[in-house]
C-alpha cells in the first residue's frame, strides 16, 4: 500500500491529452512540493516535474503539473507514443528524510 | 554529463553478503545525498535511505534500518548498499539518485542510476 494515491492505469490516443492523480495527506503532499517521474522498465527513472509544477531542462512543454491541496496531477498534452511508460508521483517526507511514492500509473498510447 | 553508474546484476544465495555500488561523475559528488530506492518486481518504488557523502551523515528509512547499510567513498566518488545475509524477500532491483544538499525537499531526486538487479535464490 503505497503513501501516495494513483490510478493504477491511464491511457488515451495519439494528440490526445490525459492526466493523471496522485492524492496523499496533509502532512505530506499537503506540506511539502510534488515531484513527477517517467520510468520505462530496465532504464532509469527520470524527473519530469518538480517544485509541483517545474520541468527540468529538456523536459517537453507537453508535460505539466499542478498541485492543489492534498492532490496533484501530472498532464500531458499531445500524446505521443514514446510517451508509454509508468508515472510515479512523490512528495518529500521529512521523518523518512527522503521521498514518499505513489503506486504508480502505467500509460498505455493506443 | 551528470551520471550515475551502478554496478551489474547479481545472482546470490540466501545468507550471502552483497555489496552494491554507484558512482557518481559530472558533478561534485561531496554537494549531493545519494539515496536508494528499491523495485520488487511487478511492484512500485520504495524509498531506502540517504547519505551525504561529505561527512557520511546516513538516514534510513525505518523500514530498512538494520537490514542494509548504507555507506560512501568520497574519494571515488561512489556510494554503496550492503548486505550481510541476504533473503529471498531482497530480490529486487535498487536504484540509486542523487538531490542537492540544500534543496533535497523541493526538487527531489534529480538524477537516476541504471538499477541493479539483484536476484536471491537458492
Amino acid at each position: 500500500q503505497s503513501v501516495l494515491t494513483q490510478p493504477p492505469s491511464a491511457s488515451g490516443t495519439p494528440g490526445q491529452r490525459v492526466t493523471i492523480s496522485c492524492s496523499g495527506s496533509s502532512s505530506i503532499i499537503g506540506s511539502n512540493y510534488v515531484y513527477w517521474y517517467q520510468h520505462l522498465p530496465g532504464t532509469a527513472p527520470k524527473i519530469l516535474i518538480y517544485r509541483n509544477n517545474q520541468r527540468p531542462s529538456g523536459v517537453p512543454d507537453r508535460f505539466s503539473g499542478s498541485k492543489s491541496g492534498t492532490s496533484a496531477s501530472l498532464a500531458i498534452s499531445g500524446l505521443r507514443s514514446e510517451d508509454e511508460a509508468i508515472y510515479y508521483c512523490a512528495s518529500w517526507d521529512d521523518s523518512l528524510s527522503g521521498p514518499v511514492f505513489g503506486g504508480g500509473t502505467k500509460l498505455t498510447v493506443l | 554529463e551528470v551520471q550515475l553508474v551502478q554496478s551489474g546484476a547479481e545472482v546470490k544465495k540466501p545468507g550471502e553478503s552483497l555489496k552494491i555500488s554507484c558512482k557518481g561523475s559530472g558533478y561534485s559528488f561531496t554537494n549531493y545525498w545519494i539515496g536508494w530506492v528499491r523495485q520488487m518486481p511487478g511492484k512500485g518504488l520504495e524509498w531506502m535511505g540517504i547519505i551525504f557523502p561529505d561527512d557520511s551523515d546516513t538516514r534510513y528509512s525505518p523500514s530498512f534500518e538494520g537490514q542494509v547499510t548504507i555507506s560512501a567513498d568520497k574519494s571515488i566518488s561512489t556510494a554503496y548498499l550492503q548486505w550481510s545475509s541476504l533473503k529471498a524477500s531482497d530480490t529486487a532491483t535498487y536504484y540509486c539518485a542523487r538531490c542537492h544538499r540544500y534543496s533535497s525537499s523541493s526538487d527531489g531526486l534529480d538524477y537516476w542510476g541504471q538499477g541493479t538487479l539483484v536476484t536471491v535464490s537458492s
